[in-house]
């Protein structure tokens, strides 16, 4: 089974610092991996994906992740946060070789990310 | 491109009434998704599609039907509304399923049931 940990409910950072989101997760095989930000009242916004090659993957918006597969993470990081950043952020994952199960996301809890002025 | 629509945006239910949700999407896509997203739990897959006249379960299908008669439209339907189906509906759609594939979803439906 597929699973995705984002253990920190909240994330607070200045504008202009850098940031980053954590994420960990567990496939029995090789991952895909998602980001998406759902800002409030909207629906979810694709960001950024790991398949397969580099480990660090370049997103929307300035954003980026790195995969690493000794840790099992796929942490979002930006080297400088924007007020309007400040959002939901949500990992996801993918097992590919899980059968018929490969159809399907799953979701982290999400993480709320704050953008102090 | 209007990419993934949903509709309505809200809606109050009382217990033991039906409703169905459409989703709509215009890509073209054959994959098509149903989440509900509830406080401190993420989303998860309620039913699925791999195209026109299939569904397939998801994650937590009880209490919801769905159908795929077009291929751009997605419902899904609650025979008999429950408070614990109070939730937040998101649609997703994609090109293809099972691998790098992106899933774009729709504005959701804010649902609550008394």
């Amino acid at each position: 089974a597929q699973s995705v940990a984002q253990p920190e409910d909240q994330v607070n950072v200045a504008e202009g610092n850098p940031l980053t989101v954590k994420c960990t997760y567990s496939v029995s095989g090789n991952p895909y991996l998602f980001w998406y930000v759902q800002y409030p009242n909207r629906g979810l916004q694709f960001l950024l994906k790991y398949i397969t090659g580099d480990n660090l993957v370049k997103g929307s918006y300035g954003f980026e992740a790195e995969f690493n597969k000794s840790q099992t993470s796929f942490h979002l990081k930006k080297p400088s946060a924007l007020v309007s950043d400040s959002a939901l952020y949500f990992c996801a994952v993918r097992d590919p070789y899980s059968g018929a199960g490969s159809y399907q996301l799953t979701f982290g809890k999400g993480t709320k990310l704050s953008v102090i002025p | 491109n209007a990419g993934v629509t949903q509709t309505p945006k809200f809606r109050v239910l009382k217990t033991g009434q039906s409703m169905t949700l459409l989703c709509a999407q215009d890509m073209n896509h054959e994959y098509m998704y149903w989440y509900r997203q509830d406080p401190g739990m993420g989303l998860r897959l309620i039913h699925y599609s791999v195209g026109e006249g299939t569904t397939a379960k998801g994650e937590v299908p009880d209490g919801y039907n769905v159908s795929r008669l077009k291929k751009q439209n997605f419902l899904l339907g609650l025979e008999s509304a429950a408070p614990s189906q109070t939730s937040v509906y998101f649609c997703a759609s994609s090109y293809q399923a099972g691998g790098t594939d992106t899933q774009y979803f729709g504005p959701g439906t804010r649902l609550t049931v008394l």
